[in-house]
């Protein structure tokens, strides 16, 4: 198994500019979400998902949209680029949200950085 | 609602030498408790985790930590660090009517020649 990828790995934007960071996990789990780190605030969450067709916002959702059309890919878009957003991005999955068995699995994460 | 506090940013530590690493969580519920570490450039790697039973709690590399209910602590121990445990150490919470994890804003564990 792969786990969870994502790409980019690096990023540069301008600001207003556009784009998807994509996520994919090959262990069949329905949980995923999406965390930005940032120096002495640790991982927040953004956005998540508990299965195909369902997502709901995290705790920094603004600037941020998500969609769950299967259960393998959960991409975030972010519309129009700001600095605010210049952070490192992870992505995350976990079996079935309400299983006792919930170790969460990250990716290598991708660093955005907008000008 | 659910939070995490990890009382130290920074601790420099000597090579062979133990170490505590300070978590605080905060829940009127039960939770689940973790610590995660992450090396530069890395994801988020699981050191160990507490579900429940016995509250020592062994993880990889070495480490362990002890739950603590009474004073709502999950404080991440190792007695004997070398080199290659430099990182970040990241302790998270999720009680059990929460979907997500919440996370501390991290220790950073710098071991010392």
């Amino acid at each position: 198994n792969a786990g969870v990828t994502q790409t980019p790995k690096f990023q540069v934007l301008k600001t207003g500019q556009s784009m998807t960071l994509q996520c994919a996990q090959d262990m069949n789990h329905e949980y995923m979400s999406w965390y930005r780190q940032d120096p002495g605030m640790g991982l927040r969450l953004i956005h998540y998902s508990v299965g195909a067709g369902i997502t709901d916002q995290g705790e920094v959702p603004n600037g941020y949209n998500v969609s769950r059309s299967t259960t393998e890919d959960f991409p975030l878009r972010l519309l129009s680029a700001a600095p605010s957003q210049t952070s490192v991005y992870f992505c995350a999955s976990r079996p079935e949200w309400g299983s006792a068995n919930n170790e969460q699995f990250f990716g290598p994460g991708t660093r955005l950085t907008v000008l | 609602a659910q939070s995490v506090t990890q009382l130290d940013s920074q601790v420099p530590v000597f090579e062979e030498a133990p170490v505590e690493l300070r978590c605080n969580y905060s829940s009127s519920v039960s939770v689940y408790l973790f610590w995660y570490v992450q090396y530069p450039n890395q994801g988020l790697q699981l050191l160990l985790k507490y579900l429940s039973g016995s509250t020592l709690v062994k993880g990889i590399n070495g480490f362990e930590a002890e739950f603590n209910k009474s004073q709502t602590s999950f404080h991440l121990r190792k007695p004997s660090v070398h080199i290659s445990d430099t990182a970040e150490y990241f302790c998270a919470v999720r009680s059990l009517s929460a979907r997500q994890l919440t996370f501390g804003s991290g220790t950073q564990l710098t071991v010392l020649p």
